[in-house]
Parts: C-alpha cells; sequence; structure tokens
C-alpha cells in the first residue's frame, strides 16, 4: 500500500519567513496530494491540494508542488504569520475519487515573533 | 451550511465495554470515512462507505471493530470489547458534494479514552 514520509517534524520560523515542508510517497498511482492544517484538539483543515496533472498550485501565502518522476511534494508558506502556527499533515490518495487518504506523520510549525 | 458533526465529542469507557461512535456527514455528501488519529500522528484509516455499502474497509485493525451506514448518511462506528490500545481520537470525515468530489471534510473526532 502507500506510504507518505513528511519532513521535518517540527519547524520554527521567525514572523515573515517562509516555511517548507516536504513530502514522499510510494505508490506512482497516487494522483490527488492535500495538505491539512490541524489546530491543538481541533478537526484537522483542508488549506490546499494539488493533482498529479499539475506541478504547482497557489492560493495567496500558500502554494504547492509536485514531482511526480521523484514521487516528491512540498508545502510553501511566505510571509508567516503566528496564525500559521499548528501541525501540518500531506496526505496522498490513489484514486482521487472518494478513496482513502494516507497521511505523513506531520510537522509542527512554530512561527514565532 | 453545517459541516461533519460527531457525537460524542468525548467517550471514557471501562477495557472490555461497547462503545458507539456516532457521525453526521455534510447533506448529500455520498462518501464518509473513519480514521483513527493516535497522539502525535497522522489520521489513520480505518473504512469508507460509498452510500450505504462499505466500499473499502481494509484499515479495520481487527473484528472488534464495525462500521455501518444503513440509510447512506450518518454512521456509526463501533467498537466491542474495547482495549486500552483503543484509545484515540476517531474522526470521521466526508465527500463527494457539488464541485471536487476528492476533498474530505472531517468532523471535531470523538476522543476515545479506554480504561
Amino acid at each position: 500500500g502507500e506510504n507518505v514520509e513528511q519532513h521535518p517534524s517540527t519547524l520554527s520560523v521567525q514572523e515573515g519567513d517562509s516555511a517548507v515542508i516536504k513530502c514522499t510517497y510510494s505508490d506512482s498511482a497516487s494522483n490527488y496530494f492535500p495538505w491539512y492544517k490541524q489546530e491543538l484538539g481541533k478537526r484537522p483543515q483542508l488549506i490546499i491540494d494539488i493533482r498529479s496533472n499539475v506541478g504547482e498550485k497557489k492560493d495567496q501565502r500558500i502554494a504547492v508542488t509536485l514531482n511526480k518522476t521523484a514521487k516528491h511534494f512540498s508545502l510553501h508558506i511566505t510571509e508567516t504569520q503566528p496564525e500559521d502556527s499548528a501541525v501540518y499533515f500531506c496526505a496522498a490518495s490513489t484514486t482521487g475519487t472518494a478513496s482513502k487518504l494516507t497521511f505523513g506523520t506531520g510537522t509542527r510549525l512554530q512561527v514565532t515573533l | 451550511g453545517a459541516g461533519v458533526s460527531q457525537t460524542p465529542s468525548n467517550k471514557v469507557t471501562e477495557k472490555g465495554k461497547y462503545v458507539e461512535l456516532r457521525c453526521d456527514p455534510i447533506s448529500g455528501h455520498t462518501a464518509l470515512y473513519w480514521y483513527r488519529q493516535s497522539l502525535g500522528q497522522g489520521p489513520e484509516f480505518l473504512i469508507y462507505f460509498q452510500g450505504t455499502g462499505a466500499a473499502d474497509d481494509s484499515g479495520l485493525p481487527n473484528d472488534r471493530f464495525f462500521a455501518v451506514r444503513p440509510e447512506g448518511s450518518v454512521s456509526t462506528l463501533k467498537i466491542q470489547r474495547t482495549e486500552r490500545g483503543d484509545s484515540a481520537v476517531y474522526l470521521c470525515a466526508s465527500s463527494g458534494g457539488r464541485g471536487s468530489t476528492d476533498t474530505q471534510y472531517f468532523g471535531p473526532g470523538t476522543r476515545l479514552t479506554v480504561l
């Protein structure tokens, strides 16, 4: 089955700096890659996703890149703010439609003033 | 509109007892998923329903775990003979509305503690 690895496990940046979180996946059939943000004690919330037919997607301060050949995808947050502090999870899905997500182990992002 | 809801928010039980966890998906969503999240880990897939049927139950850890979705909306996750290792947050998600059918929207979870 699919295996998703995520790095780093913790990341501390100063407010205004950029943060990058990287994931790798094992199943070449995976074609849907969402990113979720989870604040302490809260539900995971989708912040951005990408499908395998594109290499990059942006939404304001957030961007995701995908390298299908290398089976890598990354989350980029620019101009970080204290409210960006949370745990971020990457995930991969094999069919992209009503299919289970395999999650990474998470990255705890701390944005300091 | 209303998001995914789950009840109870917290459940404390004793080892060996039976528990039921409920999930109300977003109205109109055809797919419903159950995940389990242990402390410091990502959600781990358990089972998903497409309509009333279990389309994939490969994540259920053993036969003590069972889930139903009899009318294609609300789902119940049932755990028999609970063990301390079952303690975790059980998350429900739904997808399949208009627009992106891939996006899974999560509920707040039920925190299960087995003493």
